[in-house]
């Protein structure tokens, strides 16, 4: 079965810096990668996903993410955070059979003025 | 478009009560699912459905939860009866069909006390 890390557990960074959240999937052929942010209060949001084709892949809200087969990695990246990106954020794995989807432990982002 | 709506955003209850949480998926979607997400063991996929037929329940923590799908627009978690230790956020969310390659759209939560 598939699974995913994310080995940050809390991040924080700067108004206007950037910002690479780490993601780590382990699965034995091609998998569905996603990553969603979840506010407080509030369900899970899906920011982007990644099936085939551009390794890279854009999202809503300025994030995107590199799938990098060679790493078993899908970190997500933004290049420049705003105060309203403090949040929670999971990857997910996807690939095994019916609906079988793994999320991560989440990172949790600040944002610092 | 209505999201995925769930009822009520927050219940508080003393142990030993039955406790049913409701949801209402996306309409035309396929498949649903029911989350529990708690600080110690984060998101855990409790059971999901398809086409309103249980897939796969193996998350369902005990024989105290059971889930039912009547009709494609209605799902329920009932916890009977509830322990301090089911306290937690209870998501639902749905996706177009089955597949691992569908996203799921998740609803805001029920957040669980049990006293």
């Amino acid at each position: 079965a598939q699974s995913v890390t994310q080995p940050d557990i809390h991040i924080t960074v700067s108004e206007g810096a950037s910002l690479e959240l780490r993601c780590n999937y382990s699965y034995g052929a091609t998998p569905y990668l996603f990553w969603y942010v979840q506010s407080p209060g509030q369900g899970l949001q899906l920011l982007l996903k990644y099936f085939s084709g551009d390794t890279l892949v854009q999202g809503i809200k300025g994030f995107e993410a590199e799938f990098k087969r060679s790493q078993s990695s899908f970190n997500l990246r933004k290049p420049s955070v705003h105060w309203s990106d403090a949040a929670e954020y999971f990857c997910a794995v996807g690939g095994g059979g019916n609906n079988d989807m793994r999320f991560g432990a989440g990172t949790r982002l600040t944002v610092k003025p | 478009d209505a999201g995925v709506i769930q009822s009520p955003r927050h219940e508080v209850t003393e142990m030993g009560q039955e406790v049913t949480l409701r949801c209402k998926p996306i309409s035309g979607h396929n498949s649903l699912f029911w989350y529990r997400q708690t600080m110690m063991r984060g998101l855990e996929l409790l059971i999901y459905f398809n086409n309103n037929v249980p897939i796969d329940d193996s998350g369902m923590p005990e024989d105290r939860f059971s889930a039912k799908m009547p009709n494609a627009s209605f799902s329920t978690l009932k916890i009977q009866p509830s322990e301090p230790r089911d306290s937690a956020v209870y998501f639902c969310a749905s996706s177009f069909r089955q597949g691992a390659n569908q996203p799921q759209h998740f609803g805001d939560g029920t957040r669980l006390s049990i006293l």
